[in-house]
């Protein structure tokens, strides 16, 4: 069975502090992970991609991934209202006919 | 340059009537999925193609359900004797490969009557 999985939250945050939301996927062989951002009633963004293992670093966002432990975070530096939204992680099983595999995702929220 | 684009945004339709979603991916994207998200749920995944292969149709919920996709390009998503609990955001979303990036529509808003 591919799994993705990740705290539904809320995980509520002050204006300015650093947000942390975390996966866990169950396929030891997954190539590729994917972090998209949704707000309500919109359609999920691409906000971070990462393959090898490390940190990847874009402007305010941070992906870290560590496959060993089948682990993929999303940090969010100086963290703004606008960052309020739900997060989803998708991870590239590459196995099985459907690939691509999204968790439930965490909502957000950045409070003022 | 031209993302996913989906057609209805809208479609308001009484139960029992069949509808089809459309689904233009980005040009030379050979990977197309389609979604399914309620209200404050997260992605449920339907059906997968890829290139010339058979499509992954295991997430369709019933053999209602049906989708094509004509040259490996447009797909269309139809779905027969519509009932309430069809009602949901549908998303289309395309790559340029099966490992990269997929890119979503702006969706279908079905509401079933």
């Amino acid at each position: 069975q591919k799994e993705v999985e990740q705290n539904s939250g809320p995980l509520s945050v002050p204006e300015g502090a650093i947000a942390s939301l975390n996966c866990t996927y169950s396929d030891r062989g997954s190539q590729s992970f994917f972090w998209y951002r949704q707000y309500s009633g919109k359609s999920p963004e691409l906000i971070m991609f990462i393959y090898s293992n490390g940190d990847k670093e874009d402007g305010r966002f941070t992906a870290q991934l560590n496959k060993a432990s089948q682990y993929v975070s999303l940090l969010i530096r100086d963290s703004q209202p606008s960052d309020s939204a739900t997060y989803l992680c998708a991870v590239n099983m590459n196995s099985g006919n459907t690939p691509l595999v999204f968790g439930k995702g965490t909502r957000l929220s950045v409070i003022a | 340059g031209a993302g996913v684009s989906q057609s209805p945004s809208n479609k308001v339709t009484e139960k029992g009537k069949d509808v089809e979603l459309r689904c233009d991916p980005i040009s030379g994207h050979t990977a197309l999925y389609w979604y399914r998200q309620s209200l404050g749920q997260g992605l449920e995944f339907l059906i997968y193609f890829q290139g010339n292969s058979a499509p992954d149709k295991s997430g369709l919920p019933s053999d209602r359900f049906s989708a094509e996709r004509t040259g490996g390009s447009v797909s269309t998503l139809t779905i027969q004797r519509t009932q309430q609990e069809d009602s949901a955001v549908y998303l289309c979303a395309s790559s340029l490969s099966s490992n990269s990036p997929l890119h979503f529509g702006n969706g279908t808003r079905l509401t079933v009557t």
